[in-house]
């Protein structure tokens, strides 16, 4: 079955504590992307991958790394989380050909409360 | 991207079909209108895009104006699991891949 995974899918955590929320898609899409939803502001971008080793920030990238190391997998890495960073986190992927087959297709989430 | 606008909530009796609009009039050419739902805070799920013509699949119809202006979504026989957060999301493909998620049409199915 096509799909997006995220792991975990709840985590508390406290200040400082490094911490990484991983995701795994396995349509062998290009493009992977991180988006955090918080109440009354939608989904906002913070980073993006179009291929392996090319990634990009996108509109809220303070306080995030990520990777691509590999094609199916791109981690989301909090350094140093802060409680400002608690909110549902989406992970994404699509074939990024940029046709009209192009659509995304997101992961279940990952819950994270920074204490 | 093209911005949207959308009706913030809607009703619909189950068994009945569900059409969600939405308005984009400074769509250009190449942008396409897709449609997206959320159900609850489970992660936005794929329904359905076109550039012009309407379109159909398993889940909903598609049926863009003429003029491209606007668009509406047709869920023929809608259940109470289709109660979710409509996003009508207009742009076009690749273009750094980002999704603008407007604040979309609160779709409530009753029994």
């Amino acid at each position: 079955e096509a799909q997006v995974t995220q792991n975990p899918r709840y985590l508390i955590t406290v200040t400082g504590k490094k911490l990484t929320v991983t995701c795994s898609q396995n349509m062998n899409h290009e493009y992977m992307s991180w988006y955090r939803q918080d109440p009354g502001l939608g989904l906002r971008q913070i980073y993006y991958s179009m291929n392996v080793e090319v990634t990009d920030k996108g509109d809220v990238p303070e306080g995030y790394k990520v990777s691509r190391k590999e094609k199916r997998n791109f981690p989301l890495i909090l350094e140093s989380p802060s409680p400002n960073q608690t909110s549902l986190y989406f992970c994404a992927s699509s074939s990024g050909l940029g046709d009209s087959t192009d659509t995304q297709y997101f992961g279940p989430g990952t819950r994270l409360t920074v204490l | 991207d093209a911005k949207t606008t959308q009706p913030p909530s809607m009703d619909c009796a189950e068994g009945r079909a569900a059409n969600l609009p939405c308005n984009h009039s400074t769509i250009s050419g190449n942008e396409y209108v897709y449609w997206y739902r959320q159900i609850h805070s489970q992660g936005p799920q794929y329904i359905i895009h076109g550039l012009k013509n309407n379109e159909t699949n398993e889940m909903a119809s598609l049926i863009i104006t003429e003029d491209r202006k606007s668009s509406t979504l047709i869920l023929p026989h809608a259940t109470l699991r289709d109660t979710a957060v409509y996003y009508c999301i207009v742009r076009v493909p690749g273009n750094t891949g980002k999704l603008i998620f407007g604040q979309g049409t609160t779709l409530q199915v009753k029994p």
